[in-house]
């Protein structure tokens, strides 16, 4: 049982550049979370997907776009790399909305922008 | 406009004596309440919840308090042991509506032997 699976592990890109990050669960959560953590900032959620279907933003969403491709995957997208998103990203999902269900999160991608 | 304080960057403690992490909300409509440890390159970890019904919740040497009054929640590890030493982040969210979990910006507890 993988849990959160997040690709790739690491990543440079130049400014201008694009990418998506990859983000797959085998728990048949129905909710599932993008959020970046920068020093002295925490965690900050950048998009969310209560449920298969739908996306809807976070705190931080300018920059990105997500795909709920179906239950299991979410993927977040970089159209045009900046300096300012290098940060480490964690992918996270949650059983089901509505009720108390904590987060489970991937081991995260280290993306650096130059 | 942070939502979710930990106003407290690192804290050192002794082996054997009380953690205690403090945590503070300004939404008044969150609901439920959780505390993650995070070690480098892993992604954070749950660790104990509570809802807004209790003001108490305990997992074995973990304990989390919430005073929906103060609008404060803090958690106690005791006693404390090196292998606890790590980042916590406290959450919080609303389970009815936006299903948002928002974080702190955690506290670095470094337990000495």
């Amino acid at each position: 049982n993988a849990g959160v699976t997040q690709t790739p592990k690491f990543q440079v890109l130049k400014t201008g550049q694009s990418m998506t990050l990859q983000c797959a669960q085998d728990m048949n959560h129905n909710s599932m979370y993008w959020y970046r953590q920068d020093p002295g900032m925490g965690l900050r959620l950048i998009y969310y997907s209560a449920s298969e279907g739908t996306t809807d933003k976070g705190e931080v969403p300018n920059g990105y776009n997500v795909s709920r491709l179906n239950k299991r995957e979410f993927s977040l997208r970089l159209e045009s790399a900046a300096p300012s998103q290098t940060s480490v990203y964690f992918c996270a999902s949650s059983e089901r909305t509505g009720r108390n269900s904590p987060l489970h999160f991937g081991n995260g991608t280290r993306l650096t922008v130059t | 406009d942070q939502q979710v304080k930990q106003n407290s960057p690192s804290l050192s403690v002794q082996e054997g004596r009380i953690s205690i992490l403090n945590c503070d909300y300004t939404n008044s409509m969150f609901d439920y309440f959780l505390w993650y440890k995070k070690y480098p390159a892993e992604g954070p970890t749950f660790l104990i919840s509570i809802s807004s019904i209790k003001d108490k919740n305990e997992d074995g040497r973990f304990t989390v308090f919430l005073n929906k009054s103060a609008k404060h929640l803090s958690l106690h590890i005791v006693p404390s042991q090196p292998g606890d030493s790590s980042v916590y982040f406290c959450a919080a969210s609303v389970t009815s509506g936006t299903y948002k979990y928002i974080f702190g910006t955690g506290t670095r507890l470094k337990v000495l032997a």
